[in-house]
């Protein structure tokens, strides 16, 4: 069974750093291209990123650019979404999340809040 | 700002058939395959068709999906209340180097 785990959420003010951690497990993770994806409150869904399978690739949504790294831990069956520079619009929920094209499982989501 | 644009609602009686559009461009829809995903009440999104018209394990014949040069849709036939959820279409953006969803549908069974 596909099992994402994400860890790292809470509480930041802007301008802060948050690092998101995933834990995968149930499928071989180095075999697959990981994404995070994150949904405001009550809003829809957002992607924000993805990273090739041996992490030579890496993509980002315009907004994230230059603020969030993407990096993974194929060793650990790990993925990781170093998040700086944070605004109040980061608030949401992020889901790690696998595959790049599609997206097919998805974790339960860590929520991010950026708040002074 | 996404897009893929989507009507924001739909609705329709159990047994009815609704249908949802996504419009988008040559750069995802157009050049591209379209996913679509449901996401129930509190819970994950879930992928619900894939490569245009393709059903995941265990998604009932009921949904059917579409594409059309740049625009897409999704079919929900013989509506149950189940099927009470938000529907996103989702593609590769060539332009944009990323994976676009659309604006979301809310579905409502009444």
């Amino acid at each position: 069974e596909v099992q994402l785990m994400e860890s790292g959420g809470g509480l930041v003010q802007p301008g802060g750093s948050l690092r998101l951690s995933c834990a995968a497990s149930g499928f071989t993770f180095s075999t697959y291209w990981m994404s995070w994806v994150r949904q405001a409150p009550g809003k829809g869904l957002e992607w924000v990123a993805n990273i090739k399978k041996d992490g030579g690739e890496k993509n980002y949504v315009g907004s994230v650019k230059g603020r969030f790294t993407i990096s993974r831990d194929n060793a650990q069956n790990s993925l990781f979404l170093q998040m700086n520079s944070l605004r109040v619009e980061d608030t949401a929920v992020y889901y790690c999340a696998r595959g790049g094209v599609p997206i097919d499982y998805w974790g339960q989501g860590t929520l991010v809040t950026v708040s002074s | 700002q996404s897009v893929l644009t989507q009507p924001p609602s739909a609705s329709g009686t159990p047994g009815q058939r609704v249908t949802i559009s996504c419009s988008g461009s040559s750069s995802n829809i157009g050049g591209n395959y379209v996913y679509w995903y449901q996401q129930l009440p509190g819970a994950v999104p879930k992928l619900l068709m894939y490569n245009n018209n393709q059903r995941t394990s265990g998604v009932p014949d009921r949904f059917s999906g579409s594409k059309s040069g740049s625009s897409a849709s999704l079919a929900i036939s013989g509506l149950r209340s189940e099927d009470e959820a938000d529907y996103y279409c989702a593609a590769w953006d060539d332009s944009l180097r990323g994976y676009v969803f659309g604006t979301g549908t809310k579905v409502t069974v009444l």
